[in-house]
């Protein structure tokens, strides 16, 4: 079992759908993160948070938008996505960003986009 | 790019013998990480080793780092099946990111 908890697990939506994924931990930490991992591929980083204050965007498309409604709960709001958007999506937190500390993981939502 | 570079890309070993992963990068780091992930499942950390360390070990697990050749290895001894997975290491540099490297798949066979 991870620390981290991700819903759904699976999600297929269509191009024109509105979705969320969610996160959520109770370990006290105060960074939290967004991946993308695509089939046999490395996870590569879209956001973090500091503090629920976004500090990190790499450059990812607007139809991704994250929340971090507080510092247990992080959301990734999707809209008009496209079928190359289909992968992995994984959510980690670490004890602060920036820190020698490691990052914790959970087990992804899995999204499919018809 | 900070990526590092596992070699080999994939791994096949029988069970009880010893497994060698090694992880090269092109800029100077904080840190570098080992993690490992299941098919279908989250990363799961494993070592971490700071750019001042050499060596680390925790179980069945040792870690080098040779900051002058900008690498790192990662050894499981007496490996298990269970140990089946793709294990990446990950660099971080002085901007705060954790970047992946591409990963190794090791696969012991029973």
């Amino acid at each position: 079992d991870t620390e981290v908890t991700q819903t759904p697990k699976h999600l297929v939506m269509g191009m024109t759908n509105k979705k969320s994924l969610k996160c959520e931990q109770h370990m006290g930490h105060r960074a939290m993160y967004w991946y993308k991992q695509k089939a046999k591929k490395p996870p590569e980083l879209m956001f973090v948070y500091s503090y629920e204050k976004l500090s990190i965007n790499e450059s990812v498309p607007s139809r991704f938008s994250p929340e971090c409604p507080n510092s247990s709960l992080l959301n990734l709001h999707l809209h008009a996505l496209q079928p190359e958007d289909s992968a992995l999506y994984l959510c980690a937190s670490s004890q602060v960003s920036g820190s020698n500390q490691p990052q914790h993981f959970g087990d992804g939502t899995r999204l499919s986009i018809l | 790019s900070q990526q590092g570079e596992e070699d080999p890309q994939a791994l096949s070993i029988q069970e009880g013998e010893n497994a060698t992963m090694n992880c090269s990068y092109k800029t100077s780091i904080n840190n570098l990480q080992w993690y490992r992930q299941n098919s279908g499942r989250g990363l799961v950390h494993l070592i971490l080793i700071r750019s001042n360390e050499r060596e680390k070990h925790s179980g069945r697990l040792r870690v080098t780092l040779d900051t002058s050749k900008k690498s790192s290895s990662l050894l499981i001894t007496a490996s298990r099946a269970a140990d089946t997975a793709s294990y990446f290491c990950a660099i971080r540099g002085s901007n705060y990111k954790l970047t992946f490297g591409k990963g190794t798949l090791l696969t012991v066979n029973p």
